[in-house]
C-alpha cells in the first residue's frame, strides 16, 4: 500500500525557516518523480515544487523560486521541502504527492502558519 | 504560465442528477488534463488522467472528455458522496503544474 505522511509544519514568525518531510512507503521511491502543493486556508490548490525520480532536476512556483527547496533523501525514502524567509502569505497547508504530471496519491496535508 | 479556469464555481443538484464541471485552458494543452475530488479537511483524491482516463477505484459515473482547451468532468448521476470540490489540472507544462480555482458540488 503506497503511503505518504508529511510532518514539520507548525507556527513560524516571518523571515523564518521551517522544513517539511514526506516520508514515504509502498513503492520503489528512487524511481518516482515527487511533488508538492499547497492550499492556503479557504483557497484553492497551488503547485509549489516538483523533483525528478533521482532528484537530480528540481523545479519552483515563481511565489517560492529562490527560497524553498526540494530533495530527496533515497535512504530514507523521504521527501523534503526546505522553507526559507518565510511570508504571511506561505500559510498553507502543504501536501506531498506522488508524480509530476498527474498526481496520483497524496499525503494528508502539514499545516504551516507564517505569523508574528 | 498556462491559466485554468472552471465553471461554474458552485452548483447545487439533487441526488440522482447529471452534473457537469467545464473547465478551459488558456492554450491548448492537448489531453494533458487532470481532475480532481476534494472533500473539506482531506487531501485531494485523482478522479481522472490523461482527460478522460478513469483512476483505479473510482466509480464508473464520473468521466472526463475533451481536448485542446476546453473540458469536462461529468457525474452521471449525483450521489450524496459526491458532495466536494473538483479541481482541473494541466500537466502540458510539467513539471510546472496549474490547479483551476475549483468547483464546490452540493447536494440539494
Amino acid at each position: 500500500e503506497v503511503q505518504l505522511l508529511e510532518s514539520g509544519g507548525g507556527l513560524v514568525q516571518p523571515g523564518g525557516s521551517l522544513r517539511l518531510s514526506c516520508a514515504t512507503s509502498g513503492f520503489p521511491f528512487s524511481r518516482y518523480a515527487m511533488s508538492w502543493v499547497r492550499q492556503a486556508p479557504g483557497k484553492g490548490l497551488e503547485w509549489v515544487s516538483g523533483t525528478t525520480g533521482n532528484g537530480g532536476s528540481t523545479y519552483y512556483a515563481d511565489s517560492v523560486r529562490g527560497r524553498f527547496t526540494i530533495s530527496k533523501d533515497h535512504s530514507k525514502n523521504t521527501l523534503f521541502l526546505q522553507m526559507n524567509n518565510l511570508r504571511a502569505e506561505d500559510t498553507a497547508v502543504y501536501y506531498c504527492a506522488r508524480g509530476n504530471s498527474y498526481l496520483e496519491y497524496w499525503g494528508q496535508g502539514s499545516l504551516v502558519t507564517v505569523s508574528a | 504560465d498556462i491559466q485554468m479556469t472552471q465553471s461554474p464555481s458552485s452548483l447545487s443538484a439533487s441526488e440522482g442528477d447529471r452534473v457537469t464541471i467545464t473547465c478551459r485552458a488558456g492554450q491548448s494543452i492537448s489531453n494533458y488534463l487532470n481532475w480532481y475530488q476534494q472533500i473539506p479537511g482531506k487531501a485531494p483524491r485523482l478522479l481522472i488522467y490523461g482527460a478522460s482516463t478513469l483512476q483505479s477505484g473510482v466509480p464508473s459515473r464520473f468521466s472526463g472528455s475533451g481536448s485542446g482547451t476546453d473540458f469536462t468532468l461529468t457525474i452521471s448521476s449525483l450521489e450524496p458522496e459526491d458532495s466536494a470540490i473538483y479541481y482541473c489540472q494541466q500537466s502540458y507544462s510539467m513539471p510546472l503544474l496549474t490547479f483551476g480555482g475549483g468547483t464546490k458540488v452540493e447536494i440539494k
